[in-house]
């Protein structure tokens, strides 16, 4: 196992489009989690699951945001109708939830620029 | 809610030099903290994560301390070499996981 992967990397696509993003986490990790990233901060939290159920949604994703994990395996996350405000780098991350310890580990992130 | 505050926001330091990154967070009812390091561009690579019952953790030059009654951790880079340039990340977790803005590090040969 290579560590967490997400598809694509890069991702141009024009406003008014949907757009989905894929996160594979590292096996038998049991937690996974979205956050989005602009230049000069740091990542904000967008939701989480624990396996497959959506525990915690941040106010910041709009109705226009939705994320799935079926199975509790991959995670997808969709943004409809994007605006440039949505350009962005969107970070998965997953973790094995065993007691308090919970170290995450991130992929690589993708890129998405909305023109 | 969470707020994670880290200071500075941005430090220059010439090669060899030994310095010290802090990060702050205003609930102390937390399981973990964790130290990320993040390239340009590039997703976030964790350093250290040191467990609410510990004090410390060390891994090479690095060596992360928690203070979790008064909500403070530093991040101390020993011998700093112009590779640890980078933005340095805490994070504090409970249920989620809560970052700061990060800390811009120059290590100037």
């Amino acid at each position: 196992d290579t560590g967490v992967s997400q598809d694509p990397r890069h991702k141009i696509t024009k406003r008014g489009q949907n757009v989905t993003f894929r996160c594979d986490p590292i096996s038998e990790h049991n937690r996974l989690y979205w956050y989005r990233q602009t230049l000069g901060q740091g990542p904000e939290f967008l939701t989480y699951f624990q396996n497959e159920a959506q525990l915690e949604k941040s106010r910041l994703l709009s109705d226009r945001f939705s994320a799935e994990r079926p199975k509790g395996s991959f995670s997808t996350l969709e943004i409809q109708r994007t605006e440039q405000g949505d350009s962005a780098m969107y970070l998965c991350a997953s973790s094995l939830v065993a007691g308090r310890d919970t170290e995450a580990f991130f992929g690589q992130g993708t890129r998405l620029t909305v023109v | 809610k969470q707020e994670v505050t880290q200071i500075p926001a941005a430090l220059s330091v010439p090669e060899g030099e030994n310095l010290v990154l802090n990060c702050s967070f205003t609930d102390s009812a937390i399981y973990n903290l964790q130290w990320f390091r993040q390239d340009p561009g590039k997703g976030l690579t964790s350093l250290l994560l040191i467990q609410s019952s510990q004090r410390e953790q060390t891994s090479g030059r690095l060596n992360a301390s928690l203070d979790k009654s008064s909500g403070r951790s530093t991040l101390y880079i020993a011998a700093s070499q112009p590779g640890d340039s980078a933005t340095y990340l805490c994070a504090v977790s409970r249920l989620d996981m809560r970052f700061g803005a990060g800390t811009r590090l120059t290590v100037k040969p």
